[in-house]
């Protein structure tokens, strides 16, 4: 199975600053017939199911705000929240999804003002 | 309104069984891979199984193999998840989720609100 190793396991950022969220596989992710890495980001509040933000790596799921991106590629990935909102206070957690199941997440990380 | 909707949560003694049920509305639900993931109390996110359109491919984490089995019915636009031999280790909250339209047992686009099981004696 792909282990999923998010950093750090929770961080406090400023109103306006940047919020940055890494995640390591411990194997690619990267493939397929159009080359593209097999990786979602998800944010999840108290009480509320997760929320796709970010799939392929890069892509901005429908009505995600644009301060939320994605980048990285084969191992390596991250989140960035280019200027943290107090409604971005959750949980986030890197997914893949290459290969046969189990499609394994992250431990979380957690975001605080 | 496209939504998924679990039911079927419940406190149980250890050893004992519950079945969890997934309805969605609003889209093709025979058209989509459907997962179940679970939430433990203080942990993170675990994907559990997830079962193809049809029925006819199902995948489990090994924690849950040969005690849990998924499986839906597209007349009744469900899924179902059996659990037996529950454990304290299984007390989470569970939501079934929706890969996006053309996915092949990729992300999860759609999810519910969940369903609590609580497994202690």
């Amino acid at each position: 199975d792909i282990v999923m190793t998010q950093s750090p396991d929770s961080l406090a950022v400023s109103l306006g600053e940047r919020a940055t969220i890494n995640c390591k596989s411990s194997q690619s992710v990267l493939g397929g017939s159009y080359n593209l890495n097999y990786l979602a980001w998800y944010q999840q509040k108290p009480g509320h199911p997760p929320k796709l933000l970010i799939y392929w790596a890069s892509t901005r799921a429908s009505g995600v705000p644009d301060r939320f991106s994605g980048s990285g590629s084969g191992t390596d990935f991250t989140l960035t929240i280019s200027s943290l909102q107090a409604e971005d206070v959750a949980v986030y957690y890197c997914q893949q999804y290459y290969g046969r199941p189990p499609k394994t997440f992250g431990q979380g990380t957690k975001v605080e003002i | 309104e496209v939504q998924l909707v679990e039911s079927g949560g419940d406190l149980v003694q250890p050893g004992g069984s519950l079945r969890l049920s997934c309805a969605g509305s609003g889209f093709t639900f025979s058209d989509f891979w459907m997962t179940w993931i679970r939430l433990a109390p203080g942990k993170g996110l675990e994907w559990v199984a997830n079962i193809k359109q049809d029925g006819s491919d199902k995948y489990y984490v090994d924690s849950v193999k040969g005690r849990f089995t998924i499986s839906r019915d597209n007349a009744k636009n469900s899924m179902y998840l059996q659990m037996n031999s529950l454990r304290a280790e299984d007390t989470a909250v569970y939501y079934c989720a929706r890969d996006p339209p053309g996915g092949n047992s990729y992300y999860f686009d759609l999810w519910g609100r969940g369903t609590l099981v609580t497994v202690s004696s």
